[in-house]
């Protein structure tokens, strides 16, 4: 399998814009995971999800994030609009059932300028 | 609320033993996880405790004491390539009762030196 993909790689944007993050899960894994990493904040889960259901969003930060999942193989995370305080590592992560082993994927570098 | 702790840096030497510890105020928790960072990496499954004792995986092992509200992560045979970020994380249960979510520590970066 190639595990879980993120695009893009690495963004950088301007403040007030928006920015479309995506994820394509593992085949077969019912949870996807959004987290966000920071120096000052550490890995922090933003929201996730079941079965393409949202379950628990109470970390999404505010009304300027928002995830979704169409379909069991690709999830968004956007900012809009997007602020400097939201440059970060972004990512998603996958696993079977409530398994305890989650697998991220590379992460996404987001610089708002 | 609910917070783990570990040191924020461990130096060790090629060959050693080191043990990373992790201590938690929170209850309610299926199992106690760790995981490992690369520079520039993303983070990649090394461990679980469901139960309280030892699980051994090769060169690392991890323990989990619920009564005591600890555990560790025990790298042996550390190995230049073990430089990198140790999280521990607690799985809590969230919305229904099958699912859950992991709570990350701040991690513990490992610099292992010849």
């Amino acid at each position: 399998d190639a595990g879980v993909i993120q695009s893009p790689r690495h963004e950088v944007t301007e403040m007030g814009q928006e920015v479309t993050l995506r994820c394509k899960p593992i085949s077969g894994h019912d949870y996807l995971f959004w987290y966000r990493q920071t120096m000052m904040r550490g890995l922090e889960l933003l929201i996730y999800f079941n079965n393409n259901v949202p379950i628990d969003d109470s970390g999404m930060p505010e009304d300027r994030f928002s995830a979704k999942m169409p379909n069991a193989s690709f999830s968004t995370l956007k900012i809009q609009p997007s602020e400097p305080r939201d440059s970060a590592v972004y990512f998603c992560a996958t696993s079977e059932r409530r398994s305890d082993t989650q697998y991220f994927g590379p992460g996404t570098r987001l610089t708002v300028l | 609320g609910q917070s783990l702790e570990q040191p924020s840096e461990v130096t060790a030497v090629e060959g050693a033993i080191v043990q990373i510890n992790c201590t938690y105020q929170t209850s309610g928790f299926y199992g106690l996880s760790w995981y490992q960072q690369h520079d520039g990496g993303a983070p990649t499954f090394l461990s679980y405790n469901g139960l309280d004792g030892l699980e051994e995986t090769g060169r690392f092992s991890s323990f989990l004491s619920r009564s005591d509200s600890y555990g560790y992560l025990l790298l042996q045979e550390l190995q230049m390539k073990d430089s990198a970020s140790y999280f521990c994380a607690v799985m809590k249960p969230t919305g229904s009762g099958n699912t859950g979510k992991l709570i990350f520590g701040q991690g513990t970066t490992l610099q292992v030196k010849p």
